[in-house]
């Protein structure tokens, strides 16, 4: 069974540029959560998608974070302008979204902000 | 809200020894699911063992077990055996049960285990 993908995996941007990841869950999972994981900390979630709609989002910054997941399937997070303090670890996961269920993470996609 | 809280940022364990690893986690809730993953350099997050709220009996995975205190709210991890590839970080996390597709899973900050050969 293939796992959660994620590109690109490493990404450095100067700041107030913008940087765009992809992720795709494993086939048939209807969640998708995307994270971040600031060095020293535990994983934050900023976004989690029940098949194509949004069913929290309240600790992404809006003013400079988006997310969309299209047809249910693939989703992108985006970050425009970045700041120095976005430099972290953007893990991607997915599950069924049912019952006894269990997240599996892709191996994330690293930034740096400079 | 939920919290997950790891008291310990860093253990150190001999190879082929015990090593337990505590994790404590506040809710309201009755129905929920608690998990441990593993998260070694590659930064990709492995499942190491899960535990459903309402059984009692402790889940365990080969060298892995947990000790669930649920009036304590407490789900510490022992490792046995301790092997050089168990060195990582380890994250506690609770999943609360609102509503399927709705799941939150929230993560303690973590704890970094060294083996020591």
């Amino acid at each position: 069974e293939a796992g959660v993908a994620q590109s690109p995996r490493y990404k450095i941007i100067e700041k107030r540029q913008s940087v765009a990841f992809w992720c795709n869950p494993i086939s048939g999972h209807a969640t998708l959560y995307w994270y971040q994981q600031i060095l020293g900390q535990g994983p934050k979630l900023l976004i989690q998608f029940q098949n194509n709609g949004v069913v929290d989002d309240s600790q992404l910054p809006k003013d400079r974070f988006s997310a969309e997941r299209l047809k249910g399937v693939d989703s992108t997070l985006k970050i425009q302008p970045a700041k120095l303090e976005d430099s972290a670890v953007y893990l991607c996961a997915s599950s069924f979204g049912t019952g006894m269920d269990t997240i599996y993470f892709g191996e994330g996609s690293w930034l740096t902000v400079v | 809200a939920q919290t997950v809280t790891q008291s310990q940022p860093e253990m150190s364990v001999q190879e082929a020894e015990t090593v337990t690893l505590s994790c404590t986690y506040d809710t309201s809730e009755s129905d929920y699911y608690l998990f441990w993953y593993k998260q070694p350099p590659s930064r990709q997050m492995i499942l190491v063992i899960r535990q459903e709220a309402y059984k009692q009996q402790n889940a365990t995975e080969n060298r892995f077990s947990v000790n669930f205190q649920k009036a304590a709210k407490s789900f510490s991890l022992k490792i046995s055996d301790s092997q050089l590839g168990d060195a990582a970080m380890y994250f506690c996390a609770y999943r609360s049960a609102d509503s399927p597709g709705t799941y939150k899973y929230i993560f303690g900050t973590g704890t970094r285990l060294k083996v020591l050969a």
